[in-house]
């Protein structure tokens, strides 16, 4: 079956503490994206990439730090978590024929 | 960058009626304009879409148009259900810088029985 995963599904954390959040996709698309999910503020990008080893800045970059090593995963990383960060969080990837996948979403709370 | 622009931001109707969200957006080289369905707690989800070579599409009960000219395009939703409720995200891509799809802020549809 076709999908993007992500875990974990829910995290609390503490100020300071890294985290990592997985995302991985089963259907060889090249790209692939974080965005985070605000009330009021729809979806707004964190970070892409293009293929593996190409990454850049989506709208909302800061404090957050990705890599792509393979194709098939893209990891989200807060070095530094901030309660600002506490957000719903969704990995995406697609291809060629536009249409973008999401994962099923990372609800982070930072205290 | 591309800004898109949606309303209204919630919209109420009651079953059997029909439901119109509309977004705007800036970058006239955008070519790509898919329609997103979240519904409480999960995924967004594609539900239509369209290419900017292309004026109008539908799907049963759900039809996109787009008007390059004025740079806006419009979900419709006829004889709504109650599981259409839901937020719905437009999104415009211009495909010649990448792959980056940018939101609207989202509208929250509820359909009343």
């Amino acid at each position: 079956e076709a999908q993007v995963t992500q875990n974990p599904r829910y995290l609390i954390t503490v100020t300071g503490k890294k985290l990592t959040v997985t995302c991985s996709q089963n259907m060889n698309h090249e790209y692939m994206s974080w965005y985070r999910q605000d009330p009021g503020l729809g979806l707004r990008q964190i970070y892409y990439s293009m293929n593996v080893e190409v990454t850049d800045k989506g709208d909302v970059p800061e404090g957050y730090k990705v890599s792509r090593k393979e194709k098939r995963n893209f990891p989200l990383i807060l070095e530094s978590p901030s309660p600002n960060q506490t957000s719903l969080y969704f990995c995406a990837s697609s291809s060629f024929s536009y249409e973008q996948y999401f994962g099923p979403g990372t609800r982070l709370t930072v205290t | 960058g591309e800004n898109v622009e949606q309303h209204p931001s919630t919209l109420s109707v009651q079953e059997g009626d029909s439901a119109v969200i509309k977004c705007t957006y800036s970058d006239s080289a955008s070519n790509y304009f898919p329609w997103y369905k979240q519904e409480l707690g999960k995924r967004p989800q594609l539900i239509i879409d369209i290419r900017s070579n292309v004026g109008e599409k539908k799907d049963q009960r759900i039809a996109v148009t787009l008007n390059k000219t004025a740079k806006h395009f419009s979900l419709h939703i006829t004889e709504t259900q109650p599981e259409d409720s839901a937020v719905y995200f437009c999104a415009a891509r211009n495909s010649n810088s990448g792959y980056a799809l940018n939101f609207g802020k989202g509208t929250s549809l509820l359909v009343t029985p």
